[in-house]
């Protein structure tokens, strides 16, 4: 079963926007990693975490690794139009690397 | 190029046909793994491997088989047995299974009729 809590489910965004998700879990975790999917294409890997702490950027992309080791955040500053898609947050657990259930990020009309 | 390999990108079975997926990895990675996506959904684990000649059951193995010969390749079968075949299904691989960030391929998108 799902592992990853993963909020929120959904947002819409309005270009230039900071938007935040993030993803909880009652398990620790060595590694999070952060993905993003455009519609019929495969996950593409945004940003890895392994340190608990650690801020990682990439861009205008900026996640965190919690102190706890059992959450982890994503921003995304200044949105633009092509950052609408899926982001999954994703860890590795009991030799399984599991999977937040997405969000779903759509521009606001 | 260094990648993961999917192919083909779409494929239509007939119902009640057995369809082997390919995956195919040049990054020298230990460990495979095979995803279901179903439209609006995330992804499920289907089978997934550590190690050459080793692999185990994911949260939905029933209908579908894997095997592991060589590190490069992790080809999935999807049998009569699968009840609702259809849908996107997603390759990755990883440097190592505990630590190692996942690549994924581009997905094949499979449509029994």
């Amino acid at each position: 079963g799902q592992q990853l809590n993963q909020s929120p489910q959904s947002m819409f965004i309005q270009e230039g926007e900071d938007v935040s998700m993030n993803c909880t879990s009652s398990s620790i975790f060595n590694t999070w990693l952060w993905y993003k999917q455009d519609p019929g294409e495969g996950p593409v890997l945004l940003i890895a975490l392994y340190k608990a702490g650690e801020l990682t950027s990439n861009g205008r992309l900026t996640a965190q690794f919690g102190i706890t080791r059992k959450d982890s955040f994503l921003n995304i500053s200044a949105s633009i139009p092509s950052d609408v898609g899926i982001y999954f947050c994703a860890g590795p657990l009991d030799y399984k690397l599991s999977f937040g259930a997405g969000t779903t990020v759509t521009v606001r009309a | 190029d260094g990648g993961i390999t999917q192919s083909p990108k779409y494929l239509f079975r007939k119902e009640g046909q057995n369809v082997t997926l390919s995956c195919e990895q040049n990054l020298n990675h230990d460990a495979m793994y095979w995803y279901r996506q179903d439209p609006g959904q995330g992804l499920r684990l289907i089978y997934y491997s550590q190690i050459v000649n080793d692999f185990q059951k994911g949260d939905i193995a029933e209908g579908y088989s894997v095997s592991r010969e060589k590190k490069e390749s992790f080809p999935l079968t999807v049998t009569s047995a699968q009840k609702n075949p259809t849908a996107f299904y997603l390759c990755a691989s990883s440097s190592t299974i505990d630590r190692g960030a996942a690549f994924f391929g581009q997905g094949t998108r499979l449509t029994v009729v």
